[in-house]
C-alpha cells in the first residue's frame, strides 16, 4: 500500500516570501501521480498543482512549483511571492494509475500554513 | 459550470441513528468518490462509484454504503451511527480515468451525539 507523509504540521512564511511544503511518499509503483491540494476554511479542496511521475519535468503553475525526486520518493511545494490567500491547509496525495485502485487518492496528514502580513 | 454539490452542509444525528448525505457531480462526470475528514486520521477514502458500479472501496465498515443512480448523483449512508463517525464527509467527481482531475465539493459536516 501506498503511503504519504507530511512531517511538518505548521509553517508560516512573510507576505512576499517564498515557503516551501515538504512531502514524501512511499510505493513500489512506477508510474503514478502526485498532487498538492490545498484547503481554506471553507473546506473545499481545491488541486493546486500535478505531477506525472513519468515526466522528468517539474510541474510549475503561476507561482507554485514543485521539486519531483522520484528516486528520494520526495515531492515538495515551493509557493513562491506568498499572498494572504495562501493561508490554508495543504495536503499532498498520491494516486495509481492501476486499474482498480486509479481512483482513490491516498493523502498525506496535511500542513497548516500561516501568511503574516 | 456547476461544481460539486454536497447536501446538507451540516447534519447533527444521535448515536444509533442513521444518516444519508447527498453528492451531485459537476455535469458529464461519471465518477464519485467519497472521503472522511478527521482531525485524527485525516482523509480517508470510502468508496468510488463510475457509472452506477462500485470500482473501488476503502477500509471501512459495512455500516457504510453508497450508491450511485443513472444521473450520476452519489448518496452515502452511515447506519447505527457512532460518535467516531463525527467528520467533514467529502466527496469529488470525475469524468473516471487516471488522467482527469477530481473537484470536491465544500463537504458535509456530520457532528453524532
Amino acid at each position: 500500500a501506498q503511503t504519504v507523509t507530511q512531517s511538518q504540521p505548521e509553517m508560516s512564511v512573510q507576505e512576499a516570501e517564498t515557503v516551501t511544503l515538504s512531502c514524501t511518499y512511499d510505493t513500489s509503483e512506477s508510474d503514478y501521480y502526485l498532487f498538492w491540494y490545498k484547503q481554506p476554511p471553507s473546506r473545499q479542496m481545491i488541486l493546486v498543482i500535478r505531477q506525472e511521475a513519468y515526466k522528468q519535468q517539474n510541474a510549475t503553475e503561476n507561482r507554485f512549483s514543485v521539486n519531483f525526486q522520484k528516486a528520494a520518493k520526495s515531492f515538495s511545494l515551493k509557493i513562491s511571492d506568498s499572498q494572504l490567500g495562501d493561508a490554508a491547509m495543504y495536503f499532498c496525495a498520491y494516486r495509481s494509475v492501476v486499474t482498480g485502485a486509479n481512483s482513490k487518492l491516498t493523502f498525506g496528514k496535511g500542513i497548516t500554513l500561516s501568511v503574516r502580513p | 459550470k456547476a461544481g460539486v454539490t454536497q447536501t446538507p452542509r451540516y447534519l447533527i444525528k444521535t448515536r444509533g441513528q442513521q444518516v444519508t448525505l447527498s453528492c451531485s457531480p459537476i455535469s458529464g462526470h461519471r465518477s464519485v468518490s467519497w472521503y472522511q475528514q478527521t482531525p485524527g486520521q485525516g482523509l480517508q477514502f470510502l468508496f468510488e462509484y463510475f457509472s452506477e458500479t462500485q470500482r473501488n472501496k476503502g477500509n471501512f465498515p459495512g455500516r457504510f454504503s453508497g450508491r450511485q443512480f443513472s444521473n450520476s448523483r452519489s448518496e452515502m449512508n452511515v447506519s447505527t451511527l457512532e460518535l467516531g463517525d463525527s467528520a467533514l464527509y467529502l466527496c469529488a467527481s470525475s469524468y473516471g480515468t487516471v488522467e482527469n482531475e477530481a473537484f470536491f465539493g465544500q463537504g458535509t459536516r456530520l457532528t453524532v451525539v
